[in-house]
């Protein structure tokens, strides 16, 4: 069975500081990808990284970048200089490429501060 | 132009009614999906098609039905609504038949559904 889990429920960070939000999965298939999603407060699902588990390099773009450690099993999403439009739900998911489903942890709420 | 969307963004209904969401995708993708978030902000998919022939039927009550007519689109409709049906209900395209494990996800913006 896969499994997604993100432990902190709430986070804050000061307006241009950088801040990790952590993840950690399970899954018994060889090849799978991560995903990492942004929920404003507006409602919308956001896609804004993927990390393929045979990817050499982390995955980055622009001020997010995925600090994948597959020996841990981690796949944590750093988030550089931090704005206040930055402050939503963010939501670790995984799929394997034994299945169809993308499966989503609880998520972390974030909140940045001015 | 939005990629993924879905109507109506809102919609309050009565207990024992039935109800419909409808959503299109303009990025050509082969996959579509529906994705239920409850309360509690939890994510779970319901239902899944790859060109019009469903993939993934989670454990749904079978008052929603799917419908796919064309690639492009897939609706959601519910039948004898309750008040558990209360929910924000995503749906979502990818390229390929979602068995790749990099076929991104993409979805709309959400329905969101309540129950009186």
């Amino acid at each position: 069975a896969q499994k997604i889990t993100q432990t902190q429920p709430g986070m804050f960070v000061q307006e241009k500081e950088a801040v990790t939000l952590d993840c950690t999965y399970d899954t018994s298939d060889p090849s799978y990808g991560l995903f990492w999603y942004k929920q404003p407060s507006s409602g919308e699902m956001i896609f804004l990284i993927y990390q393929g588990s045979y990817d050499q390099q982390n995955a980055t773009e622009g001020r997010y970048s995925l600090n994948f450690q597959k020996a841990r099993k981690s796949a944590n999403l750093v988030i550089s200089a931090s704005q206040l439009g930055d402050s939503a739900m963010y939501f670790c998911a995984m799929r394997g490429d034994s299945s169809y489903k993308l499966i989503f942890g609880s998520g972390t709420r974030l909140l940045v501060r001015p | 132009d939005t990629a993924v969307s879905q109507t109506p963004k809102y919609l309050v209904t009565q207990m024992g009614n039935d109800k419909s969401i409808k959503c299109e995708q303009n990025l050509g993708h082969d996959t579509m999906y529906w994705y239920k978030q409850d309360s509690k902000k939890f994510l779970k998919i319901m239902f899944s098609y790859n060109n019009k022939e469903l993939i993934i039927n989670e454990t749904v009550p079978n008052r929603f039905s799917p419908k796919s007519p064309d690639k492009a689109h897939l609706n959601l409709h519910i039948n004898s609504l309750e008040l558990g049906d209360s929910a924000v209900y995503f749906c979502a395209s990818s390229q390929d038949n979602g068995q790749w494990a990099s076929d991104t996800i993409y979805f709309g913006e959400g329905s969101w559904l309540t129950v009186v």
